[in-house]
């Protein structure tokens, strides 16, 4: 079975950084383009990123564009989510979603996600 | 930035019921459009894809129609399970979210 693994989230106050890694399991990581996205509470869920299978094509949101860097390591089967000089408008539950295809296509399989808190 | 606009926001419906749920596009995104399931707790799910096609293993009760701007999710005969909040999705271009359609216990 497909599945995705976020981790990493936590409280951290604004300005300061997360790491967040998404392990997958249950297909071949390395054919899959995958994304970050979020939901915030009470709010609906937004896209941040997309990066393509050999990491060649990636894309941000322009919410995130400069402070948030997406990267993969196929051998480790993870995805991440470097995010930097985090606001308090960050504050979301963090999904990572696999693509149906190699390229831009739907969501088909989304992880269970994690929180990341950004607060003083 | 394409917008999303799904109608209602709630719906109350019962066992046996046929639910619509509408979702609005403010640009043409051909059949580029897909719809969600989510679970308090839970990863979505994807129920539907490039407008009308049912995703593998998602039951028949779930169907899409529309193209364009306008779609609709229609759930057939609304079992125990679908209590739910839904959402459409365009992927057209990058991609964003409907605000969500919560269908709750009548």
């Amino acid at each position: 079975d497909v599945q995705l693994v976020e981790s990493g989230g936590g409280f951290v106050q604004p300005g300061g950084s997360l790491r967040l890694s998404c392990e997958a399991s249950g297909f071949t990581f390395s054919s899959y383009s995958v994304n970050w996205v979020r939901q915030a509470p009470g709010k609906g869920l937004e896209w941040l990123s997309f990066i393509s299978p050999s990491s060649v094509t990636i894309y941000y949101a322009d919410s995130v564009k400069g402070r948030f860097s997406i990267s993969r390591d196929n051998a480790k089967n993870s995805l991440y989510l470097q995010m930097n000089n985090l606001r308090v408008e960050d504050t979301a539950l963090y999904y990572c979603a696999r693509m149906y295809s190699s390229g831009w296509d739907y969501f088909d399989f989304w992880g269970q996600g994690t929180v990341v808190t950004v607060s003083s | 930035d394409i917008q999303m606009t799904q109608s209602p926001s709630t719906l109350s419906a019962s066992v046996g019921d046929r639910v619509n749920i509408s979702c609005r596009a403010s640009q043409t995104i051909g059949n580029r459009l897909a719809w969600f399931q989510k679970k308090l707790g839970k990863a979505p799910k994807v129920l539907i894809f490039k407008s009308s096609t049912v995703h593998s293993g998602v039951p028949l009760r779930f169907s899409g129609s529309g193209s364009g701007t306008e779609f609709t999710l229609t759930i057939s005969s609304l079992q125990p399970d679908d209590f739910a909040t839904y959402y459409c999705q365009q992927y057209s271009a990058y991609a964003t979210f409907g605000q969500g359609t919560k269908v709750e216990v009548k």
